[in-house]
């Protein structure tokens, strides 16, 4: 059981947008800023955004997150085949003094 | 650019103890705006965080692992280690090394390629 509430799967058709929910609680999400991951089968994990809306430099601006009260959200505009791949939020949790992930999001793209 | 690469045994013994080691190259390990961190993934799930070191070897570890791990750092060598004790199968997993950012907001920005554990007699 994770801390943090993902959808297990999403999907949408190429071109399409799609956004993937985050929900978590005061002592994580509402207090501290939302990464998002996006992990290809059998690599490691790649930071996808930063501090709820920041964009690591090479990452397409397809990509955009948001972030209100206790809930964020990863949307994908103008989707791609290549986009078919895990997703995972993370944050900082004050109560337990460390890293809470959500379960993992699988986008289908049909 | 930076660069993490993790080390250990691919096979542990219940209930012997998992060493791992993550060496990191590119930047420095002893810089403040920094922690370091490891997390695992089992086969087939999801991220859980196991915990971090900052530079100076404060630790930070999640509660629910908190009683079997320790970890240190060594920054003459470059590297930071991960020990978890009394293992069984439940702690088959990838293991990851991470760069934490600290400065404000937190962020795990550089990832090592992950090192596969198998606990199993």
């Amino acid at each position: 059981q994770s801390v943090l509430t993902q959808p297990p799967s999403a999907s949408g058709t190429p071109g399409q947008r799609v956004s993937i929910s985050c929900s978590g609680s005061t002592s994580n999400i509402g207090s501290n800023a939302v990464t998002w991951y996006q992990q290809l089968p059998g690599t490691a994990p790649k930071l996808l955004m930063y501090d709820n809306n920041q964009r690591p430099s090479g990452v397409p601006d397809r990509f955009s997150g948001s972030k209100s009260g206790t809930s964020a959200s990863l949307a994908i505009s103008g989707l791609q085949s290549d986009d078919e791949v895990d997703y995972y939020c993370a944050t900082w949790d004050d109560s337990l003094d460390g890293w809470v992930f959500g379960g993992g999001t699988k986008l289908t793209v049909l | 650019q930076v660069r993490l690469q993790e080390s250990g045994p691919g096979l542990v013994k219940p209930p012997e103890t998992l060493p791992l080691t993550c060496i990191v190259s590119g930047d420095s390990i002893r810089s403040s705006s920094y922690s370091w961190a490891w997390i695992r993934q089992p086969p087939g799930k999801g991220l859980e965080w196991i915990g971090s070191v900052s530079y100076s070897g404060t630790t930070y570890y999640n509660p629910s692992l908190k009683s079997r791990v320790t970890i240190s750092i060594d920054t003459s060598k470059r590297q930071f280690s991960l020990r978890i004790s009394s293992v069984t199968a439940a702690d088959t997993a990838v293991y990851y090394c991470a760069r934490e950012w600290i400065q404000l907001w937190h962020r795990l920005d550089y990832w090592g390629q992950g090192s596969l554990v198998t606990v199993s007699s």
